[in-house]
């Protein structure tokens, strides 16, 4: 079945920098665009980025947009998101989603999601 | 940017009873482009509905959506114990956007 599995997350200072990893399994990796989906503590669901099947294109929320970076490598089913100049507000819980067609492009499958925290 | 923008935000209602969530879009969207989830305290989202009126797979039929342009309604015809959650509204075309959500609660 359809797996995703986020980590990475952890408490950084703000500023610095980190990398969150998206594996996958259970599905033809390289055929399939992934997001990821952001949600501070006790608040909404914000879309963060995408990326397309093959890397070739990239989109990202603007409250995100040159700080943070998407890519993904089909040759290991795996999806990252570098995270540079982090900053109070990108506290959150992260999760990576795929979506369930590739016509269909609602967020089907999700992972557990992994925890960022930004304080000093 | 399209928001999105649910109403109420809080529905307190009993098992059994039907609840009824709105999301109203900034602007038209093609109803192909909308979703709903659901959110359970400590659980990732979860798929119910997308194109606005198609269920995933392995939801109840007690949700059911419609609507479009602007206006779209999820319902969930009688309320079992299990589905006193979160729920989002997503417009899944350029630039994704979620709603601030509704919380139902008994």
């Amino acid at each position: 079945q359809v797996q995703l599995v986020e980590s990475g997350g952890g408490v950084v200072q703000p500023g610095r920098s980190l990398r969150l990893s998206c594996a996958a399994s259970g599905f033809t990796f390289s055929t399939y665009p992934i997001h990821w989906v952001r949600q501070a503590p006790g608040k909404g669901l914000e879309w963060v980025a995408v990326i397309s099947y093959d890397g070739s294109k990239e989109f990202y929320a603007d409250s995100v947009k040159g700080r943070f970076t998407i890519s993904r490598d089909n040759s290991k089913n795996t999806v990252y998101l570098q995270m540079n100049s982090l900053r109070a507000e990108d506290t959150a819980v992260y999760y990576c989603a795929r979506v369930l067609t590739v016509m269909i492009v609602c967020l089907a499958y999700w992972g557990q999601g992994t925890l960022v925290t930004v304080s000093s | 940017e399209i928001v999105l923008t649910q109403s109420p935000g809080t529905l307190s209602l009993s098992p059994g009873e039907r609840a009824t969530l709105s999301c109203r879009a900034s602007q038209s969207i093609s109803s192909s482009y909308l979703a709903w989830y659901q959110q359970r305290p400590g659980q990732a989202p979860r798929l119910l509905i997308y194109g606005a009126s198609s269920r995933a797979t392995g939801i109840p039929d007690r949700f059911s959506g419609s609507g479009s342009g602007a206006d779209f309604t999820l319902t969930i015809s009688r309320l079992e114990p299990e589905d006193f959650a979160l729920y989002y509204c997503q417009q899944y075309g350029s630039s994704p956007t979620f709603g601030q959500g509704t919380r139902v609660e008994i």
